[in-house]
């Protein structure tokens, strides 16, 4: 069964400043990985998804993630921070075989965003 | 519809009372999903519909929780004999054609309260 860990609860950086935030997935093949954001007020929107070749890939609002199969992870980056930016994010596995499969998601990484 | 459909955004309840949540699919999209939202615990699936295929129900944390979809579009998620810890924010998304690299369109949520 898939599962996701997303080690940092809340994190906060200035903005301007870079930003990282951390995803650990576990499946026993390649997964379908995503990233989605709840901005506050709002619904869970698509930042980006991964599910084969380039293990870099862009999303919305300057966000990227890239996918190492050796590490297991799908960390989440964005060079400069806007205050825009301060949401909660999640971080998703589906299956990649068999057709459908539920999507799992992480407990979530809070992200506040000093001026 | 334009987006996916979710009511009430509120219901409050005393603990024992029976509620039912509704979803309304975006038109079309042969997949629709329940989540639970707890604080501090991500997302947590609950149940899958796609097409005429049996629901998965593997999420349903207790057998008070039932969910039917009824002619491929609306869903109701049916919480019997309601208890405090049954309080959270109840999320529906629905996608095209359910399978694991879909991108899921969630609607706002239905806040639920026990007393």
């Amino acid at each position: 069964a898939q599962s996701v860990t997303q080690p940092d609860i809340h994190i906060t950086v200035s903005e301007g400043a870079s930003l990282e935030l951390r995803c650990n997935y576990s499946y026993g093949a390649t997964p379908y990985l995503f990233w989605y954001v709840q901005s506050p007020g709002q619904g869970l929107q698509l930042l980006l998804k991964y599910f084969s070749g380039d293990t870099l890939v862009q999303g919305i609002k300057g966000f990227e993630a890239e996918f190492k199969r050796s590490q297991s992870s799908f960390n989440l980056r964005k060079p400069s921070v806007h205050w825009s930016d301060a949401a909660e994010y999640f971080c998703a596995v589906g299956a990649a075989s068999g057709g459908y499969n539920k999507l799992i998601f992480g407990a979530g990484t809070r992200l506040a965003v000093h001026p | 519809g334009a987006g996916v459909s979710q009511s009430p955004s509120n219901k409050v309840t005393e603990k024992g009372k029976d509620v039912e949540l509704r979803c309304d699919p975006i038109s079309g999209h042969t997949a629709l999903y329940w989540y639970r939202q707890s604080l501090g615990q991500g997302l947590e699936f609950l149940i899958y519909f796609q097409g005429n295929s049996a629901p998965d129900k593997s999420g349903l944390p207790s057998d008070r929780f039932s969910a039917e979809r009824t002619g491929g579009s609306v869903s109701t998620l049916t919480i019997q004999r309601t208890q405090q810890e049954d309080s959270a924010v109840y999320l529906c998304a629905s996608s095209l054609e359910g399978v694991g690299n879909e991108k899921l369109f969630f609607g706002s949520g239905t806040q639920l309260s026990v007393l």
